[in-house]
């Protein structure tokens, strides 16, 4: 599978606990994105890298949530101090954009957090 | 405040039934507009996009800026339609911001 790839599928951790998720995007996708999607809710935007720019953070995004993009290929999302209210799906998606053009964002199967 | 709207949360029809699922925007600019629609146990994937003016699997869209609205159609349903379709836009640069989603249920 050449989409983009994201690890762990499933995560189960206990409150308080730190976690961090990795997205690899398709390997000529300059633009990467993180979104949370809850139950019976569309896709949340989170933040999104051009390159290895952190170009937008959403305010949804509070003090416990990092994102990195060190070499503009792989992204980590991490959550210290995890909460219930963190338990979602967490999808990550790449696409090819020039100025203000964008193309096609790819998804990928997403992280599923459960914070017990 | 840029947002995408689809009142329904459920629609279910009967196969060869038309089909019709609600978009509405509210931005003051042009932005782009999409659906993506997700297939059980798979993962989310762009059906149709406005600046393409195509027709995918029987799908089409038209983009109404004044109504502000990019509704979902397709004449004829068919049982491997069914899915969650969310509606969605981007401007510029910007990342794409997504509706709640409709389920479609397209029934034998």
């Amino acid at each position: 599978d050449t989409g983009v790839s994201q690890n762990p599928r499933h995560k189960i951790t206990k409150r308080g606990q730190n976690v961090t998720f990795r997205c690899d995007p398709i390997s000529e996708h300059n633009r990467l994105y993180w979104y949370r999607q809850t139950l019976g809710q569309g896709p949340e935007f989170l933040t999104y890298f051009q390159n290895e720019a952190q170009l937008e953070k959403s305010r949804l995004l509070s003090d416990r949530f990092s994102a990195e993009r060190p070499k503009g290929s792989f992204s980590t999302l991490e959550i210290q101090r995890t909460e219930q209210g963190d338990s979602a799906m967490y999808l990550c998606a790449s696409s090819l954009g020039r100025s203000d053009t964008n193309t096609e964002a790819f998804f990928g199967q997403g992280t599923r957090l459960t914070v017990v | 405040a840029q947002r995408v709207t689809q009142p329904e949360k459920l629609l279910s029809v009967f196969k060869g039934a038309p089909v019709e699922l609600k978009c509405n925007y509210s931005y003051s600019g042009s932005p782009e507009l999409f659906w993506y629609v997700q297939y059980s146990r798979q993962r989310l994937q762009l059906l149709l996009r406005h600046i393409s003016r195509e027709s995918i699997k029987g799908f089409t869209a038209d983009l109404n800026k004044g109504e502000t609205s990019f509704h979902l159609k397709k004449p004829f349903a068919q049982e491997e339609d069914s899915a969650m379709y969310y509606c969605a836009f981007h401007t510029g640069r910007r990342a794409l911001t997504f509706g709640s989603g409709t389920r479609l249920q397209v029934q034998p």
